[in-house]
Protein backbone atom coordinates (compact mmCIF):
# COMPACT_ATOMS: atom_id res chain seq x y z
CA UNK A 1 0.00 0.00 0.00
CA UNK A 2 1.47 3.44 -1.15
CA UNK A 3 2.14 5.79 1.93
CA UNK A 4 3.34 7.84 4.00
CA UNK A 5 3.91 6.70 7.73
CA UNK A 6 5.02 8.78 10.57
CA UNK A 7 6.39 8.13 14.56
CA UNK A 8 5.90 8.35 16.71
CA UNK A 9 1.75 9.50 16.20
CA UNK A 10 1.72 11.21 20.35
CA UNK A 11 4.73 12.19 22.40
CA UNK A 12 5.03 13.70 24.93
CA UNK A 13 8.22 15.15 26.21
CA UNK A 14 10.07 18.17 28.54
CA UNK A 15 11.88 21.16 27.19
CA UNK A 16 15.61 20.44 26.21
CA UNK A 17 15.21 16.91 25.49
CA UNK A 18 16.22 16.09 22.01
CA UNK A 19 13.66 14.21 20.12
CA UNK A 20 13.39 12.80 16.32
CA UNK A 21 10.19 12.07 14.54
CA UNK A 22 10.67 9.95 11.53
CA UNK A 23 8.60 9.86 8.07
CA UNK A 24 9.08 7.34 5.91
CA UNK A 25 7.59 7.40 2.52
CA UNK A 26 7.37 3.80 -0.52
CA UNK A 27 6.25 5.86 -3.80
CA UNK A 28 9.86 6.83 -4.67
CA UNK A 29 8.56 10.38 -4.76
CA UNK A 30 11.04 13.48 -4.60
CA UNK A 31 9.71 15.78 -2.76
CA UNK A 32 9.40 15.38 0.99
CA UNK A 33 8.14 18.08 3.53
CA UNK A 34 7.40 19.15 7.11
CA UNK A 35 4.63 21.04 8.32
CA UNK A 36 3.30 21.74 11.84
CA UNK A 37 -0.50 22.71 12.33
CA UNK A 38 -2.04 24.87 15.26
CA UNK A 39 -5.20 26.22 15.36
CA UNK A 40 -6.20 29.16 13.88
CA UNK A 41 -2.84 29.43 11.81
CA UNK A 42 -3.25 26.44 9.20
CA UNK A 43 -0.38 24.29 8.27
CA UNK A 44 3.25 26.10 7.92
CA UNK A 45 5.71 24.51 6.00
CA UNK A 46 9.38 24.01 8.52
CA UNK A 47 11.54 22.45 6.24
CA UNK A 48 11.41 20.63 2.93
CA UNK A 49 13.48 18.74 0.35
CA UNK A 50 13.74 18.10 -3.50
CA UNK A 51 15.45 14.78 -3.63
CA UNK A 52 18.73 12.92 -1.49
CA UNK A 53 21.06 15.76 0.10
CA UNK A 54 18.86 18.53 -0.98
CA UNK A 55 16.69 20.44 1.76
CA UNK A 56 15.59 23.81 2.09
CA UNK A 57 14.02 26.27 4.64
CA UNK A 58 10.22 26.85 4.74
CA UNK A 59 8.48 29.38 6.65
CA UNK A 60 9.04 28.65 10.12
CA UNK A 61 12.44 26.50 10.24
CA UNK A 62 13.91 28.08 13.59
CA UNK A 63 14.20 24.96 16.06
CA UNK A 64 14.10 22.19 13.29
CA UNK A 65 16.46 20.17 11.77
CA UNK A 66 16.25 17.72 9.23
CA UNK A 67 18.31 15.46 6.37
CA UNK A 68 17.30 13.48 3.40
CA UNK A 69 20.17 10.89 3.26
CA UNK A 70 17.74 7.95 1.86
CA UNK A 71 15.15 9.25 -0.88
CA UNK A 72 12.57 7.22 1.33
CA UNK A 73 13.45 9.16 4.81
CA UNK A 74 13.04 12.66 6.08
CA UNK A 75 13.22 12.80 9.67
CA UNK A 76 12.68 15.95 11.82
CA UNK A 77 14.98 16.57 14.20
CA UNK A 78 14.55 19.08 17.21
CA UNK A 79 17.49 19.53 19.79
CA UNK A 80 16.14 21.46 22.45
CA UNK A 81 12.52 21.21 21.92
CA UNK A 82 10.49 24.47 24.04
CA UNK A 83 6.63 24.35 24.35
CA UNK A 84 6.23 26.99 21.64
CA UNK A 85 6.85 23.44 19.32
CA UNK A 86 4.05 21.92 21.09
CA UNK A 87 1.76 21.50 17.83
CA UNK A 88 0.80 18.90 14.99
CA UNK A 89 3.60 17.71 12.63
CA UNK A 90 2.54 16.48 9.39
CA UNK A 91 5.25 15.20 6.74
CA UNK A 92 4.16 14.92 3.17
CA UNK A 93 5.75 13.66 0.17
CA UNK A 94 4.93 14.70 -3.71
CA UNK A 95 6.19 13.27 -7.04
CA UNK A 96 7.68 16.63 -8.66
CA UNK A 97 5.40 17.52 -11.88
CA UNK A 98 7.86 19.41 -13.62
CA UNK A 99 11.34 21.11 -12.64
CA UNK A 100 9.34 24.19 -11.45
CA UNK A 101 6.05 22.31 -10.46
CA UNK A 102 5.03 20.07 -7.30
CA UNK A 103 1.84 17.56 -7.80
CA UNK A 104 -0.30 16.56 -5.03
CA UNK A 105 0.88 15.72 -1.96
CA UNK A 106 0.35 12.82 -0.01
CA UNK A 107 0.35 13.45 4.19
CA UNK A 108 1.72 11.17 6.59
CA UNK A 109 -0.86 10.80 9.68
CA UNK A 110 0.50 13.23 11.75
CA UNK A 111 2.49 13.32 14.99
CA UNK A 112 0.82 15.16 18.15
CA UNK A 113 3.65 16.20 19.52
CA UNK A 114 3.42 17.94 23.60
CA UNK A 115 6.65 19.73 25.18
CA UNK A 116 6.04 21.00 28.97
CA UNK B 1 4.09 39.59 2.08
CA UNK B 2 2.42 36.17 1.17
CA UNK B 3 -1.03 35.91 2.39
CA UNK B 4 -4.18 33.43 1.75
CA UNK B 5 -7.70 34.23 2.78
CA UNK B 6 -10.58 31.91 3.30
CA UNK B 7 -13.82 32.40 5.97
CA UNK B 8 -13.17 30.58 8.99
CA UNK B 9 -16.59 28.83 9.45
CA UNK B 10 -19.67 27.23 7.39
CA UNK B 11 -22.68 25.98 7.47
CA UNK B 12 -24.87 24.32 4.85
CA UNK B 13 -27.58 21.69 4.57
CA UNK B 14 -27.35 18.01 3.18
CA UNK B 15 -28.14 18.24 -0.70
CA UNK B 16 -27.12 21.28 -1.08
CA UNK B 17 -24.31 23.38 -2.49
CA UNK B 18 -21.92 26.01 -0.89
CA UNK B 19 -18.80 27.78 -2.01
CA UNK B 20 -15.75 27.94 0.08
CA UNK B 21 -13.50 31.02 -1.79
CA UNK B 22 -10.03 31.67 -0.95
CA UNK B 23 -8.27 34.91 -2.13
CA UNK B 24 -4.35 34.95 -2.33
CA UNK B 25 -1.52 37.62 -2.54
CA UNK B 26 1.49 35.23 -2.93
CA UNK B 27 5.54 35.85 -4.29
CA UNK B 28 4.73 34.23 -8.22
CA UNK B 29 2.01 31.20 -8.37
CA UNK B 30 2.39 28.37 -9.75
CA UNK B 31 -0.53 26.35 -8.81
CA UNK B 32 -3.60 26.27 -6.04
CA UNK B 33 -4.47 23.05 -4.47
CA UNK B 34 -7.64 22.61 -2.43
CA UNK B 35 -7.16 19.74 0.17
CA UNK B 36 -9.94 18.19 2.49
CA UNK B 37 -9.32 17.53 6.21
CA UNK B 38 -11.24 15.95 8.40
CA UNK B 39 -11.09 16.13 12.20
CA UNK B 40 -7.93 14.85 13.51
CA UNK B 41 -6.83 13.08 10.24
CA UNK B 42 -4.34 13.83 7.60
CA UNK B 43 -5.63 16.21 4.82
CA UNK B 44 -6.29 14.58 1.45
CA UNK B 45 -5.89 16.37 -2.28
CA UNK B 46 -8.80 17.61 -4.19
CA UNK B 47 -8.22 19.61 -6.37
CA UNK B 48 -5.26 21.17 -8.55
CA UNK B 49 -5.83 24.59 -10.98
CA UNK B 50 -2.88 26.34 -13.20
CA UNK B 51 -5.15 27.71 -15.13
CA UNK B 52 -7.63 30.35 -14.93
CA UNK B 53 -11.29 28.40 -15.61
CA UNK B 54 -13.60 25.56 -13.70
CA UNK B 55 -11.86 21.89 -12.53
CA UNK B 56 -14.69 19.35 -12.45
CA UNK B 57 -14.29 16.27 -10.64
CA UNK B 58 -17.54 14.36 -9.73
CA UNK B 59 -19.15 16.74 -6.77
CA UNK B 60 -16.44 19.05 -6.41
CA UNK B 61 -15.60 21.70 -8.63
CA UNK B 62 -12.75 24.28 -8.70
CA UNK B 63 -12.34 27.39 -10.11
CA UNK B 64 -9.11 29.67 -10.45
CA UNK B 65 -8.61 33.77 -11.44
CA UNK B 66 -4.86 33.87 -11.48
CA UNK B 67 -5.88 38.09 -12.23
CA UNK B 68 -7.80 38.17 -9.67
CA UNK B 69 -5.98 36.09 -7.23
CA UNK B 70 -9.01 34.39 -6.12
CA UNK B 71 -10.48 30.56 -6.04
CA UNK B 72 -13.52 28.78 -5.07
CA UNK B 73 -14.34 25.18 -4.30
CA UNK B 74 -17.82 24.35 -4.74
CA UNK B 75 -19.10 21.26 -3.38
CA UNK B 76 -22.79 19.78 -4.75
CA UNK B 77 -24.98 17.41 -3.41
CA UNK B 78 -23.38 18.05 -0.05
CA UNK B 79 -23.40 14.72 2.33
CA UNK B 80 -22.69 15.04 6.31
CA UNK B 81 -19.35 13.11 5.51
CA UNK B 82 -18.39 16.16 3.66
CA UNK B 83 -18.25 18.13 7.06
CA UNK B 84 -14.67 19.10 7.39
CA UNK B 85 -11.88 21.47 7.13
CA UNK B 86 -11.17 22.93 3.34
CA UNK B 87 -7.31 24.11 2.92
CA UNK B 88 -6.39 26.35 0.09
CA UNK B 89 -2.82 25.80 -0.40
CA UNK B 90 -0.64 27.78 -3.22
CA UNK B 91 2.95 26.96 -4.94
CA UNK B 92 5.02 30.16 -4.36
CA UNK B 93 7.35 30.65 -8.00
CA UNK B 94 10.63 31.39 -8.32
CA UNK B 95 12.25 27.85 -7.89
CA UNK B 96 11.20 27.52 -4.20
CA UNK B 97 8.43 24.84 -4.52
CA UNK B 98 7.17 26.17 -1.42
CA UNK B 99 3.02 25.10 -0.60
CA UNK B 100 1.45 28.07 1.26
CA UNK B 101 -1.64 26.98 2.81
CA UNK B 102 -4.51 29.07 3.79
CA UNK B 103 -5.76 28.74 8.07
CA UNK B 104 -8.60 26.27 6.29
CA UNK B 105 -12.97 26.32 6.44
CA UNK B 106 -14.10 24.42 8.60
CA UNK B 107 -17.46 23.27 7.08
CA UNK B 108 -20.47 21.58 9.15
CA UNK B 109 -23.00 19.96 7.26
CA UNK B 110 -26.35 19.86 8.80
CA UNK B 111 -29.45 17.61 8.24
Amino acid sequence: EAQVTQNPRYLITVTGKKLTVTCSQNMNHEYMSWYRQDPGLGLRQIYYSMNVEVTDKGDVPEGYKVSRKEKRNFPLILESPSPNQTSLYFCASSPIATKTRLSEQYFGPGTRLTVT
Amino acid sequence: GQNIDQPTEMTATEGAIVQINCTYQTSGFNGLFWYQQHAGEAPTFLSYNVLDGLEEKGRFSSFLSRSKGYSYLLLKELQMKDSASYLCAVESAGGYNKLIFGAGTRLAVHP
